[in-house]
């Protein structure tokens, strides 16, 4: 079992509508949850990070955390065609750990116009 | 501000052959990782140095090796390349929780 997992998509979103992502993890120690986005031929950007359970906002971007469930989700807002990426969660398992993100497979978000 | 940097862009050695890497992080950072990516495997973590020591390291062979200098620059090693080691390569400058990534070093391995 992957320790990180992700749906591999593609999922397809009408322009203006609301993407969602899931991201589920193994390890009940995890502290942060890191969600990049990844253009093809291109490095992860990151988007945000949560760690408390809740939601978290920044712009169009709302990153959700139950670690009870051991899911975190990603909310895109009014989606727009330049949101079509591959978006990658990661976590990290301890505080003394931040530099070693633990990356899902990705799931590749389509926006079609 | 300026970015990380990452040397050189593009890279083809043949099997046998060795490599280095290197990763130049944002200024005042004082933590590099790097990473691997294939699209078989995704991204996986290789290792990560704060203040010239290696702190983490996954679970790659002994010929992955790296090292970090007192600037915090970063350089990372493969010897004895193999055809698998074809990857992107990524390395990660990072302050707090937040890292950021280079452009990477695009390996391949003929």
């Amino acid at each position: 079992q992957k320790e990180v997992e992700q749906n591999s998509g593609p999922l397809s979103v009408p322009e203006g509508a609301i993407a969602s992502l899931n991201c589920t993890y193994s390890d009940r120690g995890s502290q942060s949850f890191f969600w990049y986005r990844q253009y093809s031929g291109k490095s992860p950007e990151l988007i945000m990070f949560i760690y408390s359970n809740g939601d978290k906002e920044d712009g169009r971007f709302t990153a959700q955390l139950n670690k009870a469930s051991q899911y975190v989700s990603l909310l895109i807002r009014d989606s727009q065609p330049s949101d079509s990426a591959t978006y990658l969660c990661a976590v990290t398992a301890t505080t003394d750990s931040w530099g070693k993100l633990q990356f899902g497979a990705g799931t590749q978000v389509v926006v079609t116009p | 501000k300026a970015g990380v940097t990452q040397t050189p862009r593009y890279l083809i050695k043949t099997r046998g052959q060795q490599v280095t890497l290197s990763c130049s992080p944002i200024s005042g950072h004082r933590s590099v990782s790097w990473y691997q990516q294939t699209p078989g495997q995704g991204l996986q973590f290789l290792f990560e140095y704060f203040s010239e020591t290696q702190r983490n390291k996954g679970n790659f062979p002994g010929r992955f090796s790296g090292r970090q200098f007192s600037n915090s620059r970063s350089e990372m090693n493969v010897s004895t390349l193999e055809l698998g080691d074809s990857a992107l390569y990524l390395c990660a400058s990072r302050l707090g929780q937040e890292a950021f990534f280079g452009q990477g070093t695009r390996l391949t391995v003929v």
